[in-house]
This record gives C-alpha cells, structure tokens and sequence, in this order.
C-alpha cells in the first residue's frame, strides 16, 4: 500500500461549491504538506502541520482552509472554488529533520469550471 | 526574487549526452538541497540530496553544491530516454521545502 494516499484523484467541480481534498499516511510522520502545482510554476506551499495542533499558512493560503483531524490525516477544502484553483495538488509529509526525504501522495487533478 | 530559480528550460539533449541543470537559491543560510524527477502527471520522486559543499554522486546523477556561490546544480551522465522528465530543485529553510519552478529535459534518441 502507498505510504501516502489522496482522494479524490481526479474532481470537476463548479464555481462557487466547496470541496475537499483528503489526505492519509501510513508513515508515522508528525509533519504534512499541502502543495498546488501550476504549469511552469513548480510546486507552491498552500499549508502545512507539524502536528494536531500545528498548522501553518504557506505562500497561497488565501482561498483555501486545512483540518489536521489526526497525526496521519490532513484536509485541503476550497470553501468556495473558482477557476483560479484549476491546478493539481499535492499532500507530502516527512519527519521532521532538515535531511529526510518529503514523501508526496499521487496528487489530485481539480478543475473548477 | 524567486527563493530557489532554476535555468529554464526545455533541455533537449541527445541519448548518451550530459545533462547539466543549474539551480541558484536566495538564503545564505540555508542547509539541505534536494534534486526530484516527476515524470507528467505524477508526484515528485527524490534523486538526490546534497547537504555540504563539493560533489556527490549516485549512479549516473551527480550533485554539486557551492554555499558560497548559493549555486546547486545536477548532471545527469549517458542520458537515457527514460530521463525525459522535469526536474525540481528544493531547498530546505525555515522548516519547510522550496521548489524552483522546474527545467523539463528531453532526451532524443
């Protein structure tokens, strides 16, 4: 089984819906991320945990909400989506020391139309 | 200014060939570097880290640091087509990773 999964893989949605990408590791690992990736942008920092009670605002928090229900579950939910979120997202999550490796999920394709 | 820049791309290079990748970053006081592939659609895999100064090698992917210069680059020797890819940089600061915006590299056979 894969260390991290992500559901939905793939989701259409509307303007104005909420939606919410889920997240699950198997990894033991305090710290999650969450990512968006856009056409020749490179991967970009929505939110991030370092644990239940630890959660942070990247570089694109606006627009998006996180929940850290448990040490291996991180949510992404766009309270009311727009175009501009068309993108593909990423959960990634490590331990913890500046020298281990990021493990990321498979991704999720939304497109928000 | 970007906190990590990568060359932009795309590279094409011909099957056997040297890739080279460059990629500079803006805090001095960052530790760690990180090379990932991701292949079109797909999550990012680590190939390499690099944490001191000077090379590092690993099959035919080679690391190079200079802090003094905030200059990280990858070569990749005898280029295959399973190489075709593109290739982020990440640096490690403030607890979390950076990414570059990535260098796409086609190897022609």
């Amino acid at each position: 089984d894969a260390d991290v999964t992500q559901t939905p893989r793939n989701r259409i949605t509307k303007t104005g819906k909420r939606i919410m990408l889920e997240c699950s590791q198997t990894k033991g690992h305090d710290r999650m991320y969450w990512y968006r990736q856009d056409p020749g942008l490179g991967l970009r920092l929505i939110y991030y945990s370092f644990d239940v009670k630890d959660i942070n605002k990247g570089e694109i928090s606006d627009g998006y909400s996180v929940s850290r229900q448990a040490q291996a579950k991180f949510s992404l939910s766009l309270e009311s989506a727009i175009p501009n979120q068309t993108a593909l997202y990423f959960c990634a999550t490590n331990s913890g020391t500046n020298t281990d490796t990021q493990y990321f999920g498979p991704g999720t394709r939304l497109t928000v139309l | 200014q970007k906190e990590v820049e990568q060359n932009s791309g795309p590279l094409s290079v011909p099957e056997g060939a040297i890739a080279s990748l460059n990629c500079t970053y803006s805090d001095r006081g960052s530790q760690s570097f990180f090379w990932y592939r991701q292949y079109s659609g797909k999550s990012p895999e680590l190939i390499m880290s690099i944490y001191s100064n000077g090379d590092k090698e690993d099959g035919r992917f080679t690391a190079q640091l200079n802090k003094a210069s905030q200059y990280v680059s990858l070569l990749i020797r005898d280029s295959q087509p399973s190489d075709s890819a593109t290739y982020l940089c990440a640096v490690y600061n403030d607890y979390k990773l950076s990414f570059g915006a990535g260098t796409t590299v086609t190897v022609r056979a």
